[in-house]
């Protein structure tokens, strides 16, 4: 049971670099999000996903996009890498059933854009 | 506009001692109060929770005290162990449809000293 899986766990890109962070969740979670966490700053909320077919943005949306592939997966793109987004992402799932309920982590994606 | 204000950012008790970090939040949409603990390099993971129906709750050394009317929580570890050394954060989310990301305090680097 390998709860919520994230890809790559450290990456370093150059400015103007594209690259997209996987995740993928085998607890069949309704709820996706994502995350960046930056020191003295806490987690803030990228974009989630409520269910299969939707995604919203978050606090921090601004450089990034989202695609909601299946139940399972939930992707984070960055299209232009810029070193303000050096940062490290969580993954994170829940299932969703009136509120109350665990949202679970992955272990996190260190980005480095330099 | 921080929604979460979590106090202190870094933290050091003496073996056996009781660990205190204390919470507010702003949103009154807000009514589920969970607190995360992360260890280095690993993703957050839940510690325990709240809702606001109930002033206490204890799990093992971990006790949540809420505070409806100040929109105050805090977490209170006794009989602090080395093994609690980690970064707390207080989140909080409203409960209404469940999906809403949860929005977390910057965080509370905790050492524990044997």
């Amino acid at each position: 049971n390998a709860g919520v899986t994230q890809t790559p766990k450290f990456q370093v890109l150059k400015t103007g670099q594209s690259m997209t962070l996987q995740c993928a969740q085998d607890m069949n979670h309704n709820s996706m999000y994502w995350y960046r966490q930056d020191p003295g700053m806490g987690l803030r909320l990228i974009y989630y996903s409520a269910s299969e077919g939707t995604t919203d943005k978050g606090e921090v949306p601004n450089g990034y996009n989202v695609s909601r592939l299946n139940k399972r997966e939930f992707s984070l793109r960055l299209e232009s890498a810029a070193p303000s987004q050096t940062s490290v992402y969580f993954c994170a799932s829940k299932l969703n059933r009136g509120g109350y309920t665990e949202a679970f982590f992955g272990q996190g994606t260190r980005l480095t854009v330099v | 506009q921080q929604q979460v204000k979590q106090s202190p950012q870094s933290l050091i008790v003496q073996k056996g001692g009781i660990s205190i970090i204390n919470c507010a939040y702003e949103n009154t949409a807000f009514d589920y109060f969970p607190w995360y603990q992360q260890f280095p390099g690993k993703g957050p993971a839940l510690l325990i929770a709240i809702r606001p129906d109930v002033s206490e709750k204890k799990e093992g050394r971990f006790t949540i005290s809420f505070n409806k009317s100040a929109k105050q929580f805090s977490l209170h570890i006794m009989d602090s162990q080395p093994g609690d050394s980690a970064t707390y954060f207080c989140a909080a989310s409203p409960s209404r449809g469940g999906a809403d990301g949860l929005t977390f305090g910057k965080g509370t680097h905790l050492i524990i000293q044997p």
